[in-house]
């Protein structure tokens, strides 16, 4: 079946530095990809929206700045978080659409920012 | 727009008892709906998805999910739960013509007791 990779699992980072986080579709082509966040015991929102070839799509209240999102072939789609501060801490998850209509997610990413 | 909501933060069962997740949705039109679960520091897994056809659907880890469209739900049930199944359990819903991933439910956490 359809497999999407995220890596890294963990990172741990100083705050002021960027972390980029990988999202691979590994047998199947995603056009589209999508970034959440969870923070704990909560449920995932919706931070972007990722299209190869184009301009990612941002939710209302993220920071196109702050989490930059490339999609620059048909299996790789990244987040970068600029400039991380403690407050960006979180476990980041990506997803891809595998027709006719399921999602399949990466593992995730916890970030801490000391 | 489209929501889903899961009523209860938490649902507790005892080992070799059925259990039952409760999912209701909102959609301007027919909805496509699913049911994800999620480890501790892990990504979401699929569980099984409603596109059309038969209202019982049957998913992995012997999960079940009855769609009822006058009820707009989309319960998830197992007959005989595991210790193994305690975890959070997310429903999501999708409109096929709406471009945006799914909107998720706030999670249920199901704890499966010896």
């Amino acid at each position: 079946g359809a497999v999407v990779s995220q890596h890294p699992s963990w990172v741990i980072c100083k705050s002021g530095t960027s972390v980029k986080i990988e999202c691979r579709s590994l047998d199947f082509q995603a056009t589209t990809m999508f970034w959440y966040r969870q923070f704990p015991k909560q449920s995932l929102m919706l931070m972007a929206t990722s299209n190869e070839g184009s301009k990612a799509t941002y939710e209302q209240g993220v920071e196109k700045d702050k989490f930059l999102i490339n999609h620059a072939s048909l299996t790789l789609s990244t987040l970068t978080v600029t400039s991380a501060h403690p407050e960006d801490s979180s476990f980041y998850i990506c997803s891809a659409r595998v027709p006719p209509g399921q999602a399949e997610f990466g593992s995730g990413t916890q970030l801490s920012v000391l | 727009a489209q929501s889903v909501a899961q009523p209860e933060d938490q649902v507790n069962v005892a080992e070799g008892n059925p259990l039952t997740v409760k999912c209701t949705y909102s959609v301007s039109g027919n909805p496509y709906l699913f049911w994800y679960v999620q480890y501790p520091n892990r990504g979401l897994q699929f569980l099984l998805k409603y596109i059309t056809g038969d209202n019982l659907v049957k998913g992995s880890y012997g999960f079940e999910a009855e769609f009822n469209k006058s009820q707009t739900s989309f319960h998830l049930k197992k007959p005989s739960a595991l210790v193994s199944d305690s975890a959070l359990y997310f429903c999501a819903v999708r409109v096929p013509y709406n471009n945006n991933d799914m909107r998720f439910g706030a999670g249920t956490r199901l704890t499966v007791k010896p």
